[in-house]
């Protein structure tokens, strides 16, 4: 069984403070997704990490894949409260069928 | 931007009735999935489908569970006799023969 542990599971910052959200696996994937959830709601892609050592920016958010395929983490610099919400890494096993092993998400608070 | 449309948002039913979840994928995508999410636990896959037949389906997924795509357009998953335990937020998702998914909204099953 496949496992993405996500730390930490719960996160409360202040305005304009940084963070790192950590996605660890002992497996490899091929590729490492990270989504965002707001309540009630499906997940929404932020993002798609595929090579390893990768590192994609999305404005002020900075997702970066592991040498060895199996670990990720997303920086989030001067956060906002717009970002509040549910963090969710997944990671992809090749093939066409493509199924993802999602990690239990980090909660993410921003204070104003 | 296209969208996986998910109905109905709620849905509460009696322990052992039958129950369709619908959905309508983006249309010119290729692969639909099934994932359920337990109140406070991980997105877990339920089925994967493609070229109209299941590619792959997870543990959970057991003879109580079927998809169909009846009419090319909608995906619908029906759980035969419901327990109580199947009641979850249920997401279609879809995605091209690309990396990135689409996931609806969500379904909201309370099984009473």
């Amino acid at each position: 069984t496949q496992l993405l542990e996500q730390s930490p599971q719960f996160l409360s910052i202040q305005e304009g403070e940084n963070l790192t959200v950590y996605c660890n696996s002992s497996s490899v994937f091929s590729s490492l997704q990270w989504y965002r959830q707001e309540p009630g709601e499906g997940p929404v892609l932020l993002v798609t990490v595929v090579t390893g050592g990768e590192v994609k920016k999305l404005k002020r958010l900075t997702f970066q894949f592991g040498d060895a395929r199996k670990d990720s983490s997303l920086h989030i610099t001067a956060a906002q409260p717009g970002d509040t919400g549910l963090y969710l890494c997944a990671g992809g096993r090749g093939g066409s069928n493509y199924k993802l092993t999602f990690g239990k998400g980090t909660l993410l608070t921003v204070n104003p | 931007e296209p969208e996986v449309t998910q109905t109905p948002s709620h849905q509460v039913t009696q322990m052992g009735q039958e129950v369709i979840l619908r959905c309508v994928p983006i249309s010119n995508h290729l692969y639909f999935y099934w994932y359920r999410q337990i109140l406070g636990q991980k997105v877990e896959f339920l089925v994967s489908f493609y070229n109209n037949e299941i590619s792959e389906k997870s543990e959970i997924f057991d003879d109580q569970f079927s998809v169909e795509r009846p009419d090319g357009s909608n995906f619908t998953l029906k759980i035969r006799s419901t327990k109580l335990e199947d009641s979850a937020m249920y997401f279609c998702a879809s995605r091209q023969d690309n990396y990135g998914y689409t996931f609806g909204s969500g379904t909201r099953l309370t099984v009473v």
